[in-house]
């Protein structure tokens, strides 16, 4: 089975700009999660959804925003890029989204803003 | 709202030695605890999970973490480590109240193997 994939692996944006980063989750799996690693912050959780709403949110500005497909890909947009969106973003994927289901996450997207 | 503290930036161990990487998490209920590694380039690969019953648990690759209460801790040990265990790890605390899957990560702890 093929595991969570992200593209693209990178990304050079300069500031001001939008951009839209895309996960495609493990087959069969309904859940998918983002997260932003930075090195001052960490991971951070941005939101879930499932089932194509949004069930979750991290405390993040509204200039993140993300959508879930029907065939649950999900998509990640960052309007008016800031330096400090500078980071790797990392989808995770899971089969129902509960607190007891194992969460794969995908090698992630590193974007660097200018 | 949950936290969790993982103490050691950066942890140098000898091939062949043991290793131990703290964490303390805080939580207002039972937590469900995770760990997962990350190598370079690379995405996260969980390790090992608890959820309840047998406060030690075993993971893959080797590894082995034991749940604490009284300590709030949940430590990961491994017995022999081998160089290509050098990595990030990081401890995660789940909403096991919420249902909801969102993790709540350490700041991770650099483990360098010195041959």
């Amino acid at each position: 089975k093929a595991g969570v994939t992200q593209t693209p692996r990178y990304l050079i944006k300069t500031r001001g700009q939008q951009v839209t980063l895309s996960c495609s989750p493990i087959s069969g799996h309904r859940s998918v999660s983002w997260y932003q690693q930075t090195p001052g912050q960490g991971l951070q959780f941005l939101f879930e959804y499932f089932s194509e709403t949004q069930r979750n949110k991290g405390n993040f500005p509204g200039r993140f925003s993300g959508r879930q497909f029907s065939n649950s890909r999900s998509e990640m947009n960052v309007s008016t890029l800031e330096l400090g969106d500078s980071a790797l973003y990392l989808c995770a994927s899971s089969f129902l989204g509960q607190s007891t289901d194992t969460q794969y996450f995908g090698p992630g997207t590193r974007l660097t803003v200018l | 709202a949950q936290s969790v503290t993982q103490p050691d930036i950066h942890i140098t161990v000898s091939e062949g030695a043991s290793l131990e990487l703290r964490c303390n998490y805080s939580y207002g209920a039972t937590p469900y605890l995770f760990w997962y590694v990350q190598s370079p380039g690379q995405g996260l690969q969980l390790l090992l999970k608890y959820f309840s019953g047998d406060t030690l648990v075993q993971g893959i690759k080797g590894f082995e973490a034991e749940f604490k209460r009284s300590q709030s801790s949940f430590n990961l040990r491994k017995p022999s480590v081998h160089w290509s265990d050098a990595a990030e790890y990081f401890c995660a605390v789940g909403e096991a109240v919420s249902g909801y899957s969102t993790l709540t990560f350490g700041k991770g702890t650099m483990l360098l193997v010195s041959p």
